[in-house]
């Protein structure tokens, strides 16, 4: 079983619209969570860490479900400039390694 | 500015040749890392480091080797042995002892076959 699943999407949806992504995780012991949003060619940057309160960023809000295990990332009122690949990150509970998703495709379309 | 410096951006590798990567950080950060990505496919760790001198192999260390003499640099070697380099290879690094904190990348090298 793989440490982190995500759907691989690709999402399509218009500009305006909300749009949610999940992601799984297989161990329950992982301590951190983290969005990145990844352009193509290029490489991962930041989008927000997942606290397990919830936390928002603008129209970015990142939630955390243990109970579930999965962590899910929603964007409100989407913009064109948001299509990109959202990869789901897990920090194992040493802090040593960390665990991708293969990614969740986002294309926002006028 | 501070940040992760990679390069080449671009690496052409023939048959039989080694070719070294280089990643570079002035962020003062312990741990560094080196991923593999392949398209549709999501970071696999190669190597990591958690202080200079020392390193660990990841889940796709075949093929490949590292060094950590600085604590700021953190080079990888893609062997003759790896018969598939053709990908986008990123490096990163972690401030460790504050916490978890997210990884931050270098903006990559696409290796590929001559």
């Amino acid at each position: 079983r793989k440490e982190v699943e995500q759907d691989p999407g690709p999402f399509n949806v218009p500009e305006g619209a909300t749009v949610a992504f999940n992601c799984t995780y297989s161990n329950s012991a992982s301590q951190s969570f983290f969005w990145y949003r990844q352009d193509c060619r290029k490489e991962p940057k930041l989008l927000m860490s997942v606290y397990s309160s919830g936390n928002e960023d603008g129209r970015f809000t990142a939630q955390l479900n243990r109970a579930s295990q999965y962590i899910s990332l929603l964007i409100r009122d989407s913009k064109l400039s948001d299509s990109a690949t959202y990869l789901c990150v897990v920090n194992s509970l040493t802090g040593n390694q960390f665990y991708f998703g293969t990614g969740t495709s986002l294309t926002v379309i006028p | 500015d501070g940040g992760i410096t990679q390069s080449p951006k671009y690496l052409f590798r023939k048959e039989g040749q080694n070719v070294t990567l280089s990643c570079e950080q002035n962020l003062n950060h312990d741990a560094m890392y080196w991923y593999r990505q392949d398209p549709g496919q999501g970071l696999r760790l190669i190597y990591y480091s958690q202080i200079v001198n020392d390193f660990q192999k990841g889940d796709i260390a075949e093929g490949y080797s590292v060094s950590r003499e600085k604590k700021e640099s953190f080079p990888l070697t893609v062997t003759s042995a790896q018969k598939n380099p053709t990908a986008f290879y990123l490096c990163a690094s972690i401030h460790q002892g504050s916490g978890h904190q997210p990884q931050h990348f270098g903006d990559g090298t696409r290796l590929s076959i001559l």
